[in-house]
């Protein structure tokens, strides 16, 4: 039973385009992430959600967009789509916020913009 | 700000060599520090911690020493398997409640 589990595993689509990638965590934590890994494998944190409440919102356009329906599920919208955009986009949980360091990762979405 | 610096690689080695993967931080304060690691098709996963300095962290025949002096916190293992090869993370945990990542170094070990 995956603790972690994201969708799609693979997106291609073309520059412009609106998508959104899910998240959900089983383990009843508190606090969610969205993590981007680039072409260069650098892993940077973008959002973090307790108990549905954004509390680290990165340095990210603003054409990302997090939606916290309830704590066990952390979405990613993303409008207008660029070529930058492209990445593997990692979701995670901990605990509670001050348990960060024992992150529960996703396995991973590689989005493709063409 | 803080940061993770790691050696690039891929380091590729024969089973049961000897692993070192070097991992230096920049960081104000004390940080706490961590190994993840991340096999294929999977998510990143914990490996090892420590939370202050002269500590080890250990796990998996895996080690690693806070070095306060040197800032750094490489990872070491004494004879790798095959079933090794993946790729490891250094991070650290700054007081915001963030972890911030090394870009990461690809372990193959060959047969």
């Amino acid at each position: 039973d995956t603790a972690v589990s994201q969708t799609p595993k693979y997106l291609v689509t073309q520059m412009g385009n609106d998508k959104s990638i899910k998240c959900e965590q089983n383990l009843g934590h508190d606090t969610m992430y969205w993590y981007k890994q680039d072409s260069k494998k650098f892993l940077k944190i973008m959002f973090s959600y307790n108990n549905k409440e954004l509390i680290i919102n990165e340095t990210v356009p603003n054409r990302f967009s997090p939606k916290s329906p309830d704590k066990a599920h952390l979405n990613l919208h993303i409008n207008s789509l660029e070529l930058g955009d492209s990445a593997v986009y990692f979701c995670a949980s901990s605990q509670d916020q001050g348990k960060v360091e024992k992150l529960f990762f996703g396995s991973g979405t590689q989005l493709s913009v063409l | 700000g803080n940061s993770v610096t790691q050696m690039e690689g891929p380091v590729t080695l024969s089973e049961e060599a000897f692993l070192t993967i070097n991992c230096t931080y920049t960081a104000t304060g004390y940080p706490s520090l961590f190994w993840y690691v991340q096999y294929p098709g999977e998510g990143l996963q914990l490996l090892l911690k420590a939370t202050k300095a002269d500590d080890k962290g250990s796990n998996k025949g895996f080690e690693a020493t806070y070095r306060k002096e040197t800032t750094s916190f490489h990872l070491e293992k004494g004879s790798v398997q095959v079933s090794d090869s993946a790729v490891y993370f250094c991070a650290l945990k700054d007081s915001s409640y963030k972890l911030i990542f090394g870009s990461g170094t690809r372990l193959l070990v060959r047969p």
